[in-house]
């Protein structure tokens, strides 16, 4: 159980155009789901946290017009990187947080690699 | 503020037993999470403490001093594939975790 689904697992893309990352819980429903990036040995940083149906908290430094956030189900939260750039090129995890959590663990998918040109 | 401190790099020897020491200071605190993640792949549940004392899980074992705001990763009998990078994550009062950078394991043969 507690499986989270990621699409795609890697992308390329040319610069100025957007990404859609997609995040699903496959067996269980996420009124929390987390935005993580990292660059090569690096640490996780969380981006923003998604709450389903209402805006997503970001974290200092995060863009909130560039990385787009929808949680638009309690299965489902996209992330739209906009206007990609060489510099947005990393890592991107998502975690999600039963609905009824026993200890508040994060499940996380297995990550989109995004390469920007 | 928040801090989560654990050595960036370590290596042990096959067979051998390793331990990846993390101290904590949070905002409220509703436990400690291990986590394991190897290179290129997303992290993996290894543990989880609330309470002081040693939790012990086959191979692996954590504990956990909330007095002392400290917990460690015992990994025993060690083997090639225990090599990846151990994240240390507090949960604060908000329950939002706090990640620390990550120790990466090095195992030699």
């Amino acid at each position: 159980g507690a499986v989270v689904s990621q699409h795609p697992s890697w992308v390329i893309c040319k610069s100025g155009t957007s990404v859609k990352i997609e995040c699903r819980s496959l067996d269980f429903q996420a009124t929390t789901m987390f935005w993580y990036r990292q660059f090569p040995k690096q640490s996780l940083m969380l981006m923003a946290t998604s709450n389903e149906g209402s805006k997503a908290t970001y974290e200092q430094g995060v863009e909130k017009d560039k990385f787009l956030i929808n949680h638009a189900s309690l299965t489902l939260s996209t992330l739209t990187v906009t206007s990609a750039h060489p510099e947005d090129s990393s890592f991107y995890i998502c975690s999600a947080r039963d609905i009824e959590p026993v200890a508040y663990e994060q499940y996380f998918g297995p990550g989109t690699r995004l390469t920007v040109t | 503020g928040q801090n989560i401190d654990q050595p960036t790099e370590m290596t042990a020897t096959e067979g051998a037993i390793v331990q990846i020491n993390c101290t904590y200071q949070t905002s409220g605190f509703n436990g400690l999470f291990w986590y394991q993640q190897h290179a290129g792949e997303a992290p993996t549940f290894l543990s989880y403490n609330v309470l002081d004392g040693l939790e012990e899980k086959g191979r692996f074992s954590s504990f956990l001093s909330r007095s002392k705001g400290y917990s460690y990763l015992l990994l025993k009998e060690l083997q090639m594939k225990d090599s990846a990078s151990y994240l240390c994550a507090a949960l604060d009062s908000n329950y939002q975790l706090i990640w620390g950078a990550g120790t990466k394991l090095i195992i030699k043969p």
